[in-house]
C-alpha cells in the first residue's frame, strides 16, 4: 500500500534562517506531488507541483522554492525565512500520468512551521 | 478572491442536529472532492463527485454536485462530537491541478 511521510511535523524558525522541509512517497511509482499551504481563513494554496524528477511548477510567486531530486522525494525549501512563510505546510500525491492530473489527493500529516 | 467560497466558515451545532455545508464556483466544476481535517492533521478523503446530479453518501455524510456542476453541498445528519473538524471542498478548475475552498470549521457541542 502507498504511505506518504512528511517532516518534520513542526517547526519553529527565526526570520531569516533558511528551511527544508521533506516528503515523500512509498508504494507507488512516478507520483504526481504537491506542496501546499494552508493559512488561517484561506483554505489551501497550491505552491509547487511536479509530474517527473526535475519537474517543477510553481503556482505563486513567492520566498520558496521546490525540488525533487528524487522520483519520490519532494522538498521545499528557502534560503531566507520570512514572517509570512509561517503556516500549515502540506505535501500530498496522486496517480501520476505525466502531467496534472485530477486524480484524488493524499496528504501527508503536514508541518506547522512558525516563523519568529 | 476564492474560486471556490465556501459557506458558512464556521458553523457550531449541537450534538445530533442536522447540517449542510456549501461550495460554490463561477466556473464549472470538472470533479468535487470534499476532504476533512482534524485540527494540525492532514486531509481525509471524503468523496468525489463527477457528474451533473450525483449524490454520494457515506455513513451519516451525503455530498451532491447541483445539475449545472456549479456548486456542491455536504450534509451531515444527526451529527455527532467525531464529524467536528474542517471540511474543505476541491475541484479542478484549471489546468487540472486542484484547488480548495478556506474551509468550513465545524464544532458539534453536546
Amino acid at each position: 500500500s502507498q504511505t506518504i511521510h512528511q517532516w518534520p511535523a513542526t517547526l519553529v524558525q527565526p526570520v531569516g534562517s533558511p528551511l527544508s522541509l521533506e516528503c515523500t512517497v512509498e508504494g507507488t511509482s512516478n507520483p504526481n506531488l504537491y506542496w501546499y499551504r494552508q493559512a488561517a481563513g484561506r483554505g489551501l494554496q497550491l505552491l509547487f507541483y511536479s509530474v517527473g524528477i526535475g519537474q517543477i511548477s510553481s503556482e505563486v510567486p513567492q520566498n520558496l522554492s521546490a525540488s525533487r531530486p528524487q522520483d519520490r522525494q519532494f522538498i521545499l525549501s528557502s534560503k531566507k525565512l520570512l514572517l509570512s512563510d509561517s503556516g500549515f505546510y502540506l505535501c500530498a500525491w496522486s496517480v501520476g500520468r505525466g502531467k496534472a492530473t485530477n486524480e484524488k489527493l493524499f496528504f501527508g500529516s503536514g508541518t506547522q512551521l512558525s516563523v519568529l | 478572491s476564492q474560486e471556490l467560497e465556501q459557506s458558512p466558515q464556521s458553523l457550531i451545532v449541537q450534538e445530533g442536529k442536522n447540517l449542510t455545508i456549501n461550495c460554490t464556483s463561477s466556473k464549472t466544476l470538472y470533479g468535487l472532492y470534499w476532504y476533512k481535517q482534524k485540527y494540525g492533521e492532514g486531509l481525509i478523503f471524503l468523496m468525489m463527485l463527477q457528474k451533473g446530479g450525483e449524490e454520494k453518501s457515506h455513513e451519516k455524510i451525503t455530498a451532491k454536485l447541483d445539475e449545472k456542476k456549479q456548486q456542491s453541498s455536504l450534509h451531515i445528519t444527526a451529527s455527532q462530537p467525531s464529524h467536528a473538524g474542517i471540511y474543505l471542498c476541491g475541484a479542478v478548475l484549471r489546468a487540472q491541478k486542484l484547488v480548495f475552498g478556506q474551509g468550513t470549521r465545524l464544532t458539534i457541542n453536546p
